[in-house]
């Protein structure tokens, strides 16, 4: 069983659509998880952490299920801007942190 | 806002050779990585140094990588003798607390000829 498990997609929305990503982790001793956002051949940028009691930072939504093991991202109000690829990070233990594949993101107008 | 640098932005390198690959991680930051990424594939763990020491490693983190902090500032990444197969992004990380959330440069794209 893979590490860290996203759905690769593509998803393809529209402008304005909501659309939500999930992400499963098979150690269950995970420590820290978090959302980056990589723009393509570009450096992955931390979209936001994800805690136990869920999250919120303006249009993205992010919870953290931790007995089924899965994390999940919620984006409303599609822009174009956020077209990209969305990659789940799981921090295993101590300083190792593993990236799942990414799911890819095209929004349309 | 502060930001991790990273030198050269492509190398290009003949089978064999060694590279060296360069990073200023954040200033206050305490641990350092090195990730890589094979084209159209995904951000692989190499590494994880803090206190002057590894800390974690991958199984790709063989005998051919070496990382070292020369100085207050540096960080680096050198494969000894490059194969056609580390033609990667290399990108480096840090990270204040340990396990994250990880800054990233804009990493270096080695190809390997």
């Amino acid at each position: 069983r893979k590490e860290v498990e996203q759905d690769p997609g593509p998803f393809n929305v529209p402008e304005g659509a909501t659309v939500a990503f999930n992400c499963t982790y098979s150690n269950s001793a995970s420590q820290s998880f978090f959302w980056y956002r990589q723009d393509c051949r570009k450096e992955p940028k931390l979209l936001m952490s994800v805690y136990s009691s869920g999250n919120e930072d303006g249009r993205f939504t992010a919870q953290l299920n931790r007995a089924s093991q899965y994390i999940s991202l919620l984006i409303r109000d599609s822009k174009l801007s956020d077209s990209a690829t969305y990659l789940c990070v799981v921090n295993e233990y101590g300083n190792k942190l593993v990236f799942g594949a990414g799911t890819i993101l095209r929004v349309k107008s | 806002e502060p930001e991790v640098t990273q030198t050269p932005s492509h190398q290009v390198t003949q089978m064999g050779q060694e590279v060296i690959l360069r990073c200023v991680p954040i200033s206050n930051h305490l641990y350092f990585y090195w990730y890589r990424q094979i084209l159209g594939q995904k951000v692989e763990f190499l590494v994880s140094f803090y206190n002057n020491e590894i800390s974690e490693k991958s199984e790709i983190f063989d005998d051919q990588f070496s990382v070292e902090r020369p100085d207050g500032s540096n960080f680096t990444l050198k494969i000894r003798s490059t194969k056609l197969e580390d033609s990667a992004m290399y990108f480096c990380a840090s990270s204040e607390p340990a396990g994250g959330p990880l800054v990233f440069g804009p990493g270096t794209r080695l190809t390997v000829l």
